[in-house]
């Protein structure tokens, strides 16, 4: 079946690091991907997704392409700041019918020190 | 923000009581689902809705009901809550069509004695 590999955490790098999550992906059919983020005390929210083999998604200087050819979605960003500082998600679309669910990996905490 | 509340934010109570939780959206989505969040664990699906009266077990619906009599509403119902189900719960909604994202409330943190 469809599942969803991150990797563990806590990662936890200086202000201005460069950050790679990696999230890697079993899928039949052409799932869309997707990472959320989760910061404390709160619910999760979408920060990019990608619905096509080659798409990069990005948003506030995170990207993340999907590779086919790896199976992978990684997560970037150039420079982190503290701000960054939380739980990632990386998910896939896994739909039949009525069947519109998300697979999720779970989650790989992110601690930005100053 | 798709508009999702989650009520009560917080709850504690007690091995053996009753307890709902709901989730309101004011998005007109079609899909809702409710999740438990854990540490270890990520977050697991309990129950899925497709629509109004729809609905659907996911991963870990032993304990749990739902119900769903107006889109806006999806309530999860824990006939009689035991300490394993002390969680985070969150609900979320998705829209119809090729829109796959899903839109998660605030969440609400159940204690169970």
């Amino acid at each position: 079946g469809n599942s969803v590999t991150q990797m563990e955490g806590p990662v936890t790098l200086s202000e201005e690091a460069f950050l790679t999550i990696n999230c890697t992906y079993t899928a039949t059919g052409y799932p869309s991907l997707f990472w959320y983020v989760q910061y404390p005390g709160e619910g999760l929210q979408l920060l990019l997704k990608a619905t096509k083999a080659d798409d990069k998604g990005s948003n506030k200087g995170f990207e993340a392409t999907y590779r086919k050819e790896t199976t992978s979605f990684h997560l970037e960003k150039g420079s982190v700041q503290v701000s960054d500082s939380a739980v990632y998600f990386c998910a896939l679309s896994n739909n039949a019918g009525n069947n519109r669910k998300l697979i999720w990996g779970l989650g790989t905490s992110l601690a930005v020190n100053p | 923000d798709a508009g999702i509340t989650q009520s009560p934010r917080h709850k504690v109570t007690e091995t053996g009581t009753p307890v709902t939780l709901r989730c309101h959206q004011t998005e007109n989505h079609r899909y809702m689902y409710w999740y438990r969040q854990d540490p270890g664990h990520g977050l697991r699906l309990i129950h899925y809705s497709y629509g109004v009266k729809d609905t659907d077990k996911g991963e870990v619906s032993d304990g749990y009901s739902v119900s769903r009599s107006k889109t806006e509403d999806f309530l999860l119902t824990l006939e009689s809550a035991t300490s394993s189900q002390t969680s985070v719960y969150f609900c979320a909604t998705s829209g119809s069509g090729l829109e796959e994202t899903q839109y998660f409330g605030p969440g609400t943190r159940l204690l169970v004695l």
